[in-house]
């Protein structure tokens, strides 16, 4: 099946910094990536989609400031946390649509980041 | 307005067979897709309905029915492995998956 990568797989950091995590597609083109965040024990949170090429669409409540989305080509899309605060700390899975259908989303490994 | 519901936790025994109900009201439909999220890791993929029926693949199973807004998956002979969550997504009219709470799953021995 489709694979999509993302790294890093955890980060640690200092409250204030910023931090990038890219999600890629590997053996497909993917016109369209999503961006989630999941807390402990709770359901997939959508903060973001994100078209090849413009600007992403971010859910109610999502401060796109904070989170800046680029989805510069069709096998990559980065997700910076920028100023991250320990409220931030969570899992953020990317996942990406296949641009030849519609249908199926494939899920990036997830990072994990800790923001102290 | 939107809605997946399905139950919270579902416990079963090792060889077994256990059916996980969804339900959904989406804003147009897209199709039904059901996840397995073991913790601490991303879902995984296992399965795509569109149409009305029961689509097997293995020892799982995902049945769907339009007109009644339901969908179930159907997990036979368990495995301890089995143990995850399951996760119930509905694609509405703009292609955006609408997420259920998921259903965790216990197996015991």
């Amino acid at each position: 099946g489709a694979v999509v990568s993302q790294h890093p797989s955890w980060v640690i950091c200092k409250s204030g910094t910023s931090v990038k995590i890219e999600c890629r597609s590997l053996d497909f083109q993917a016109t369209t990536m999503f961006w989630y965040r999941q807390f402990p024990k709770q359901s997939l949170m959508l903060m973001a989609t994100s078209n090849e090429g413009s600007k992403a669409t971010y859910e109610q409540g999502v401060e796109k400031d904070k989170f800046l989305i680029n989805h510069a080509s069709l096998t990559l899309s980065t997700l910076t946390v920028t100023s991250a605060h320990p409220e931030d700390s969570s899992f953020y899975i990317c996942s990406a649509r296949d641009g030849g259908t519609q249908e199926t989303q494939y899920f990036g490994p997830g990072t994990r980041l800790l923001v102290l | 307005g939107q809605n997946i519901d399905q139950p919270t936790e579902m416990t079963a025994t090792e060889g077994a067979i256990v059916q996980i109900n969804c339900t959904y009201q989406t804003s147009g439909f897209n199709g039904l897709f059901w996840y397995q999220q073991h913790a601490g890791e991303a879902p995984t993929f296992l399965s795509y309905n569109v149409l009305d029926g029961l689509e097997e693949k293995g020892r799982f199973s995902s049945f769907l029915s339009r007109s009644k807004g339901y969908s179930y998956l159907l997990l036979k002979e368990l495995q301890m492995k089995d143990s995850a969550s399951y996760l119930c997504a509905s694609m509405d009219s703009n292609y955006q998956l609408i997420w259920g709470a998921g259903t965790k799953l216990i197996i015991k021995p």
